[in-house]
């Protein structure tokens, strides 16, 4: 199993769609939980933390199932804007903690 | 607040040839990381610091070396390019190992 593995894409909505990503990592011991965005030929950048009991920013709720090691992302309300690829991250949890990224997966929102 | 700052920006290297990569932050950030992005491959870690003076080894170190001997600035060499080494390199530090910001990036082609 991939450390940190994510829905192949890319994924193509109309906006104002509700789309929903997925993320399962392998290392049991890991704590800590985030996506990044990437948008074309630029850097990442932190999107959200994911916290056990879930959390919630505007249009975005991310979830994290321990026993399932299943990590989500949810987006409603999809806007042009949001078209970028989102990246599940984990921390590795093993010596000093450093950060393993899914590959990611593209978002494509259309008018 | 310039953040995380990677120079250069682009690059075209022969192979064989030589290259230091820089990467300068102003945030007093204790860790610091190198990764290389390639396509369908995802951000890897080549190296990381957790402080001045340590570099440790990441996912893909080898033909990489790296040095931290000031607390801002974090310096990735290439002591013989080769054609697998043409990727967009990030750098990124961090307060606390976790929540990472990164530099624009490097793009780096060896013919």
């Amino acid at each position: 199993r991939k450390e940190v593995e994510q829905d192949p894409g890319p994924f193509n909505v109309p906006e104002g769609a509700t789309v929903a990503f997925n993320c399962t990592y392998s290392n049991s011991a890991s704590q800590s939980f985030f996506w990044y965005r990437q948008d074309c030929r630029k850097e990442p950048k932190l999107l959200m933390s994911v916290y056990s009991s879930g959390n919630e920013d505007g249009r975005f709720t991310a979830q994290l199932n321990r026993a399932s090691q299943y990590i989500s992302l949810l987006i409603r309300d999809s806007k042009l804007s949001d078209s970028a690829t989102y990246l599940c991250v984990v921390n590795k949890a093993s010596g000093y903690s450093t950060l393993t990224f899914g590959k990611g997966t593209m978002l494509l929102v259309s008018p | 607040n310039a953040g995380v700052t990677q120079t250069p920006k682009f690059r075209v290297l022969k192979t064989g040839q030589s290259m230091t990569l820089l990467c300068a932050q102003d945030m007093n950030h204790e860790y610091m990381y190198w990764y290389r992005q390639d396509p369908g491959m995802g951000l890897r870690l080549i190296h990381y610091s957790v402080g001045e003076g340590t570099t440790a080894k990441g996912e893909v170190p080898d033909g990489y070396n790296v040095s931290r001997l000031k607390k801002q600035n974090f310096l990735l060499g290439l002591e013989s390019a080769a054609p697998s080494q043409t990727s967009v390199y990030f750098c990124a530090s961090s307060v606390t190992g976790l929540g990472y910001t990164f530099g624009s990036g490097t793009r780096l082609t060896v013919v």
